[in-house]
């Protein structure tokens, strides 16, 4: 098993600019959620989904958007890049919330 | 609103020093569930241990062991005799029953051990 497998792993953007960072498992989690990390806040919660067709916001969605067609893929879309968007984006999956969460490697996004 | 407090922001340790790592916790929920994480240099987010609200026990594995006190809401983490391999991000996470899924993180604590 890959487990959870995020692309890309680094990025550069220019302010404006739109990209799609990808997000699979293949663990057949229906839970899975896209965090970003930055110094001295922890992981915060972008979005999330618990099943394919469902999705909902998590504490910081401004920016970004995403959607579940199938049950293995996440993928988050910035819209329109801002400088406050650089930081370090982790996707994770398991079996609900309430349960172990396993994270892919990250995907590090500079916006300048 | 869940939230998750990680005071110490970073630690310093000599190698075999027994360090903890505090949690404290808000929720007006009942059923909840703790999570301890672990960062190390290479980036990746690693699971350690999952509480559920009802099970106040104490757990020990190995030289890890993590306190569990409903009374004061929080939830710690302890190394007895430290190791350089010990050095990480550690982060606290909560996730409650009627959260609809949210899974919060505290800002976690840098541990350096030193040889």
């Amino acid at each position: 098993n890959a487990g959870v497998t995020q692309t890309p792993k680094f990025q550069v953007l220019k302010t404006g600019q739109s990209m799609t960072l990808q997000c699979a498992q293949d663990m057949n989690h229906e839970y899975m959620s896209w965090y970003r990390q930055d110094p001295g806040m922890g992981l915060r919660l972008i979005h999330y989904s618990v099943g394919a067709g469902i999705t909902d916001q998590g504490e910081v969605p401004n920016g970004y958007n995403v959607s579940r067609s199938t049950t293995e893929d996440f993928p988050l879309r910035l819209l329109s890049a801002a400088p406050s968007q650089t930081s370090v984006y982790f996707c994770a999956s398991g079996q609900g919330a309430y349960n172990e969460q396993f994270f892919g490697p990250g995907t590090r996004l500079t916006v300048l | 609103a869940q939230k998750v407090t990680q005071a110490q922001t970073e630690i310093s340790v000599v190698e075999k020093e027994d360090v903890t790592l505090d949690c404290v916790y808000e929720t007006r929920d009942t059923t909840y569930y703790l999570f301890w994480y672990k960062q190390p240099p290479s980036g990746e987010l690693v699971f350690l241990i999952r509480r559920n609200s009802f099970d106040e026990q104490n757990e020990i594995s190995g030289r890890y062991s993590w306190n569990f006190q409903k009374s004061t809401s929080s939830f710690n983490f302890t190394i007895t005799a430290s190791q350089v391999v010990d050095s990480a991000v550690y982060f606290c996470a909560l996730s409650e029953r009627n959260a609809g899924n949210m899974l919060t993180f505290g800002g976690g604590t840098r541990l350096m051990v030193k040889p």
